[in-house]
């Protein structure tokens, strides 16, 4: 069965360092999405990225945040300099079409923590 | 997003039916009702959803209302498997959003052997 897979599964960094999460989703799926789960809270959605751009973000999601789907496989996400609060499980999902009328699949996260 | 409401927790007998209700309603007529669940230490997982019509897949049955105001998921055998916590979530097809899924607190389905 296709899945979405994440590298790496745990990453541990230093306050101020830049750290990029590796996706790669289901091969024939259109949209994707970045989302994070801080320990005990719930699952907050980051940002959605179709046809190459980003659709739509969340408040989250300021300027220390960047996507990219650089080779038509892989789909990352950057945090440029990152702070304590950033520590949390990074969910990578994507879908064939918008999440409206189809499933979505997850993969099974990126624990980051910076310390 | 229109807002669902859940209860916080739930607790079955392994090889017992589950329903998990959800309130929504302020639902929308092209809202719609989707759910997934989340393993201890997994991501999300999709489950069933539907707009107007009860739906069934291999994992659950999804009961909707005729006012479409509350939807239930129906777990028809409990394994320890589904121990999870399960999320009620609404989509707006009307909306200009390109799909995102807004997650609450859930509900967590504690199943005893």
């Amino acid at each position: 069965e296709p899945e979405v897979t994440q590298t790496p599964s745990h990453q541990v960094t230093q306050m101020g360092q830049e750290v990029i999460l590796r996706c790669v989703p289901i091969s024939n799926h259109l949209y994707f999405y970045w989302y994070r789960q801080i320990l005990g809270q719930k699952v907050e959605f980051l940002v959605s990225f179709y046809n190459n751009e980003i659709s739509e973000k969340s408040e989250i999601f300021d300027d220390q945040f960047s996507v990219e789907r650089p080779d038509g496989s892989n789909f990352t996400l950057k945090i440029r300099s990152t702070k304590l609060e950033d520590s949390a499980m990074y969910f990578c999902a994507s879908s064939v079409l918008s999440m409206l009328n189809t499933e979505a699949f997850f993969g099974q996260g990126t624990r980051l923590t910076v310390v | 997003d229109a807002k669902t409401t859940q209860p916080n927790s739930m607790e079955s007998n392994e090889e017992e039916p589950v329903h998990l209700p959800c309130n929504h309603s302020t639902i929308s007529g092209t809202d719609y009702i989707h759910w997934y669940r989340q393993l201890p230490s997994q991501g999300p997982e999709y489950v069933i959803h539907g707009l107007t019509s009860n739906v069934n897949n291999r994992m659950a049955s999804l009961a909707i209302a005729e006012d479409r105001k509350s939807s239930t998921l129906i777990l028809h055998r409990a394994t320890l498997r589904d121990a999870a916590v399960y999320y009620c979530n609404l989509r707006d097809a009307g909306g200009t959003s390109y799909g995102k899924l807004t997650f609450g607190q859930g509900t967590i389905l504690t199943v005893h052997p």
